[in-house]
């Protein structure tokens, strides 16, 4: 059985940083690309970043660049997002998805919440 | 970037109904457009893949045409577990990857 299990998430202050990590389970996790989305309360869905199975291609929303860091590790299955300088805005259910073919969000995990305020 | 435009914002339709729902891209995507389903509290689930192609175990009730710039989801016959946020993705041309602002499906 496919499953992805975010952790991490939390209340933090504005400036301050938080990693999530989203652990995947069922499948051959190096065979995939990885995601992270996210969802304002409320709101819709927003990409946030995309992480190529070798790690060799990463890309990410405009909105975060610069102060987010998606990762992975294939040896433990995992995927990571170290976000930074973290703004209110940023507040969101953030959700790790499988790439099933090229930017198509095959399988999601349940979602972690970030809540940033002071 | 390619902006998607849903419509209607919201759809109040009956079990039993059939629903049509809308998806306009700002610029052709070709083919390369997905549908999900959202549920309160829970996560998005995978429909429909480039324009037409049904997700693993999604009923066949579910079904999207289109390419370029329109696109169609359409449930046949609104079951009651189809009430929920729809949402249509692109991938054709990214990053960045973009959704549109999802269509609520609501009872009526």
């Amino acid at each position: 059985e496919v499953q992805l299990v975010e952790s991490g998430g939390g209340l933090v202050k504005p400036g301050g940083s938080l990693r999530l990590s989203c652990a995947a389970s069922g499948f051959t996790f190096s065979d995939f690309d990885m995601n992270w989305v996210r969802q304002a309360p409320g709101k819709g869905l927003e990409w946030v970043s995309s992480i190529s199975g070798d790690s060799i291609y990463i890309y990410y929303a405009d909105s975060v660049k610069g102060r987010f860091t998606i990762s992975r590790d294939n040896a433990k299955n995992s995927v990571y997002l170290q976000m930074n300088s973290l703004r209110p805005e940023d507040t969101a259910v953030y959700y790790c998805a499988r790439a099933d073919a090229v930017a198509v969000f095959g399988f999601w995990g349940q979602g972690t919440l970030i809540s940033v305020s002071s | 970037e390619i902006v998607l435009t849903q419509s209607p914002a919201t759809l109040s339709l009956s079990p039993g109904e059939r629903a049509t729902l809308s998806c306009r891209a700002s610029q052709s995507v070709n083919t390369y457009l997905a549908w999900y389903q959202q549920k309160p509290g829970q996560a998005p689930r995978l429909l429909i893949y480039d324009a037409s192609n049904r997700a693993t175990g999604i009923p066949a009730r579910f079904s999207g045409s289109g390419s370029g710039t329109d696109f169609t989801l359409t449930i046949s016959s609104l079951e009651p577990e189809d009430f929920a946020v729809y949402y249509c993705q692109q991938r054709s041309n990214w990053p960045p990857l973009t959704f549109g602002g999802g269509t609520k499906v609501e009872i009526k």
